[in-house]
């Protein structure tokens, strides 16, 4: 049962430069969400997705795109990488709605020099 | 002003000790509430949602009070192994959002 799992689990990339963070679920859960967790804010929500093809804001937004083709795959790129954006990057999903339990990922650690 | 506030601690108890945390909530719309436990480098993962009327698992109390605006953990009897960052999250209604506190950090001494 390999549930959710993130990949990279680490990565130090440059300023400017593409990222793509990869989240994948086997349990063909409806609802994905990605977060950032720095110190001091706790996690906030990034971008989410109610369905494939469906995805909305979260809380920060601004410098990330995300796309959901497939139900099980949750993809979150940085088009072009900040030092802000230095965190740890957390994917989670559930069942349906937000009474559900979210189900987190291993976390990616990102750096940007 | 955060949409959930923790105190950070930590809070350092020895092992068999009662420990409480409270969290306060901004929206009075808020409609789901959690107790979420991370491990250090680790990722959330839940601990207890907490209802109106209050629930218990075990060792652990849950206690929701809508007045004012906040919830609590009760932690009886602390193990070693309690030791962790215990994240208050709260959901507003209609939407997918959940608002996370930056946590309480509980160590349990020998």
């Amino acid at each position: 049962d390999a549930g959710i799992t993130q990949s990279p689990r680490y990565k130090i990339t440059e300023t400017g430069r593409q990222v793509t963070l990869m989240c994948h679920q086997t349990w063909s859960h409806s609802y994905m969400f990605w977060y950032r967790q720095d110190l001091g804010h706790g996690l906030r929500l990034i971008y989410y997705s109610a369905a494939a093809d469906i995805t909305d804001k979260g809380e920060v937004p601004d410098g990330y795109v995300v796309s959901r083709s497939k139900t099980e795959n949750f993809p979150l790129t940085l088009e072009s990488a900040t030092r802000s954006q230095t965190s740890v990057y957390f994917c989670a999903s559930s069942e349906s709605a937000y009474q559900e339990t979210q189900y987190f990922g291993p976390g990616t650690r990102l750096l940007v020099l | 002003r955060k949409e959930v506030e923790q105190d950070p601690g930590p809070f350092n108890v020895p092992e068999g000790a009662t420990v409480a945390f409270n969290c306060t909530y901004s929206n009075s719309a808020s409609q789901s509430f959690f107790w979420y436990r991370q491990d250090c480098r680790k990722e959330p993962k839940l601990l207890m949602s907490v209802y109106s009327s209050g629930n218990e698992d075990g060792r652990f109390t849950a206690q929701l009070n809508r007045a004012s605006q906040y919830i609590s953990l009760l932690i009886r009897d602390s193990k070693l192994s309690d030791s962790a960052t215990y994240l208050c999250v709260v959901n507003k209604n209609n939407f997918n959002k959940f608002y996370f506190g930056s946590g309480t950090k509980l160590n349990v001494k020998p």
